[in-house]
């Protein structure tokens, strides 16, 4: 069964630095197209990075130079390193996962809240 | 960058009551990656639609999508109590970047 769990969220001050992790189970992080998907309070879905099974990653023009996604492979996890944080990157942020190389998004994670207030 | 633009915003419709959501494309999506998705309070987003109208696995057949091009429609034939949600359709496959649609909320009338 495929599972995403996502961790780190929390409370940081503008300016700050936040590391999301997202455990994967039940297939190979590797093997297939990883994004993050944030949701701000109340607002609709907005696609923030993905990361190809072959290593190269993509970034929204809101957070380029900023966040920096990445993955181990050992431990099946995927990570969005996120500096600079701005009031407008608080959000719930999502783990997903593609189904193939078309990017389409077959699996979510339940999500992980991150506050950018002083 | 393609944008959606969905409508309406929200949709106040009675169970029972057929539902008919809206998904329009700046551009062309290409070879029809439209997928549409349903999202409850407090839960990610569930896959319904990929293809522009192949229903995800365990979808219920009261769900259908149509379109091509740059205009797209999410049916549901017969509200059920559990659908009234916010739907959101989102283009894929031309570019690394994903794009969602606004959303369109069905609500209880």
């Amino acid at each position: 069964e495929v599972q995403l769990v996502e961790s780190g969220g929390g409370l940081v001050q503008p300016g700050g630095s936040l590391r999301l992790s997202c455990a994967a189970s039940g297939f190979t992080v590797s093997s297939n197209y990883m994004s993050w998907v944030r949701q701000a309070p109340g607002k609709g879905l907005e696609w923030v990075s993905v990361i190809y099974s072959g290593g190269s990653t993509y970034y929204a023009d809101s957070v380029k130079g900023r966040f920096t996604i990445s993955r181990d492979n050992s431990k099946n996890t995927l990570y969005l390193q996120m500096n600079s944080l701005r009031a407008e990157d608080t959000a719930v942020y999502y783990c997903a996962r593609s189904v193939d190389s078309s990017g389409l998004i077959d699996y979510w994670g339940q999500g992980t809240l991150v506050t950018v207030s002083s | 960058e393609i944008v959606l633009t969905q409508s309406p915003g929200t949709l106040s419709l009675s169970p029972g009551e057929r539902a008919t959501l809206s998904c329009r494309a700046s551009q062309s999506v290409s070879s029809s990656y439209l997928a549409w998705y349903q999202q409850k309070p407090g839960q990610a987003p569930r896959l319904l639609i990929y293809g522009a109208s192949s229903r995800a696995t365990g979808i219920p057949d009261r769900f259908s999508g149509s379109g091509s091009g740059t205009d797209f429609t999410l049916t549901i034939s017969r509200l059920e109590p559990e659908d009234f949600a916010v739907y959101y359709c989102q283009q894929y496959g031309s570019s690394p970047r994903l794009t969602f649609g606004g959303g369109t909320k069905v609500e209880i009338k």
